[in-house]
């Protein structure tokens, strides 16, 4: 089983729905969790941290479940320039090396 | 603003041959990495380093050697090129841990091995 495991897509949405998308990770004692967007052929980029309590970023959210160890990104009102790659990044504890899954690719048609 | 430079950005070797990617920051940070990507791998760890003088071992280290003389510069070697080693190759920095704050990548070095 892969540490981190993300659906990879691609996940075809309408110019404004919604869309959200899991990753679940392997480790149970991972403490940090992120979400970085991938452009075609461009490097990775932050796209925001997840915390425990789930977070918001405008148009994203970010959720955690420790239970089932998954988190989750919801991007509302999508926009044509949120076509890319997510990719899903997990910690452990000892904080010197992330994990990324594989990425889910969304593409956001008018 | 700079940030993080690789170079090469394109790069064709022949099997056997060897090459060193090089990667530089003017962010002042402490941790550097390279990472690997193929498709449907995701990226993965190659090399990193906490500081100037200290290097540690990734994922996937085998064929690769890595310094850190510099806090600017974590050049990565391929010793004996192999078609397996054909990828996107990523070096990316942070001011801490990475699991403390952003990941700052290059533009990537995009490596054929014949």
């Amino acid at each position: 089983r892969k540490e981190v495991e993300q659906d990879p897509g691609p996940f075809n949405v309408p110019e404004g729905a919604t869309v959200a998308f899991n990753c679940t990770y392997s480790n149970s004692a991972s403490q940090s969790f992120f979400w970085y967007r991938q452009d075609c052929r461009k490097e990775p980029k932050l796209l925001m941290s997840v915390y425990s309590s789930g977070n918001e970023d405008g148009r994203f959210t970010a959720q955690l479940n420790r239970a089932s160890q998954y988190i989750s990104l919801l991007i509302r009102d999508s926009k044509l320039s949120d076509s890319a790659t997510y990719l899903c990044v997990v910690n452990g504890a000892a904080g010197n090396k992330l994990t990324f899954g594989g990425g889910t690719r969304v593409l956001v048609k008018p | 603003n700079a940030g993080v430079t690789q170079t090469p950005k394109f790069q064709v070797l022949k099997t056997g041959q060897s090459m060193t990617l090089q990667c530089a920051q003017d962010m002042n940070h402490e941790y550097m990495s390279w990472y690997r990507q193929d498709p449907g791998m995701g990226l993965r760890l190659i090399h990193y380093s906490v500081g100037a003088g200290i290097t540690d071992q990734g994922e996937v280290p085998n064929g690769y050697n890595v310094s850190r003389s510099t806090t600017e510069d974590f050049p990565l070697r391929l010793l004996s090129a192999a078609p397996s080693q054909t990828s996107v190759y990523f070096c990316a920095s942070s001011y801490g841990l990475p699991n403390t704050g952003e990941l700052f990548f290059g533009e990537g070095s995009r490596l054929t091995v014949l």
